[in-house]
């Protein structure tokens, strides 16, 4: 079955790098996209961005100078990487799975608290 | 960027009521409209994708319907389970973008 689960640390020191993965089964990456989204404590979803199947990839206005999103075919594997980080990037990450560009997310991780601070 | 404006930030609803979330683009998006479900503690769930198709196992009590560029999320006779956040998203062109949210509280 489709699974999605995203591992990383828990924290993370201001100005440092942000190093997140999320590991698939039951699908492949090269027929499906990945997706991040994040959600600050106590606040709403927003989109961070995504590794198509073609290995393309799209990010969020507001975070592309910081962001990359990358994969691993042969590992089942996407990864997130945002530099810089602050306080206000302190959220909830979430992987999540599209079949096909305009297509929902229909598969979900259980998401991965990452708290920025010193 | 297109923007997704959504109403109301929060409602409470009884068992009888008919309850309607609206998301308004900015732009055209041609339908590419879904509507998750979150509970707290919880990854959201697909409910609603193509602004009007049911996600596998939804109960029929939830719709999508919309008007112009406004889109709506219906929920006839909701249960008590149904109490949540609920957020549209876009996937008609990136950067996607999500409403802003709405909690709903059945009573």
């Amino acid at each position: 079955q489709v699974q999605l689960k995203e591992s990383g640390p828990g924290l993370v020191q201001p100005s440092q790098t942000l190093s997140l993965t999320c590991t698939v089964s039951g699908f492949s990456l090269t027929s499906n996209s990945v997706h991040w989204v994040r959600q600050p404590p106590g606040k709403g979803l927003e989109w961070v961005g995504a590794i198509w199947s073609g290995g393309s990839t799209d990010y969020n206005s507001a975070l592309k100078s910081r962001l990359s999103i990358s994969r691993d075919t042969s590992k089942s594997q996407v990864f997130l990487k945002m530099n810089s980080l602050q306080t206000e990037d302190t959220a909830i990450y979430f992987c999540t799975r599209s079949v096909y560009y305009g297509l929902p997310f229909d598969y979900w991780g259980q998401g991965v608290m990452v708290t920025v601070s010193s | 960027d297109i923007q997704m404006t959504q109403s109301p930030a929060s409602l409470s609803a009884s068992l009888e009521e008919i309850v309607t979330i609206t998301c308004k683009a900015s732009q055209g998006i041609d339908d590419y409209l879904s509507w998750y479900q979150q509970k707290p503690g919880k990854s959201p769930q697909l409910l609603i994708y193509d602004a009007t198709s049911l996600a596998d196992g939804v109960p029929s009590r939830f719709s999508g319907s919309r008007s112009g560029t406004q889109y709506s999320l219906k929920i006839s006779r909701p249960q008590v389970d149904d109490s949540g956040i609920y957020y549209c998203l876009q996937s008609y062109s990136t950067p996607f973008t999500f409403g802003s949210g709405t909690k709903l509280e059945i009573k």
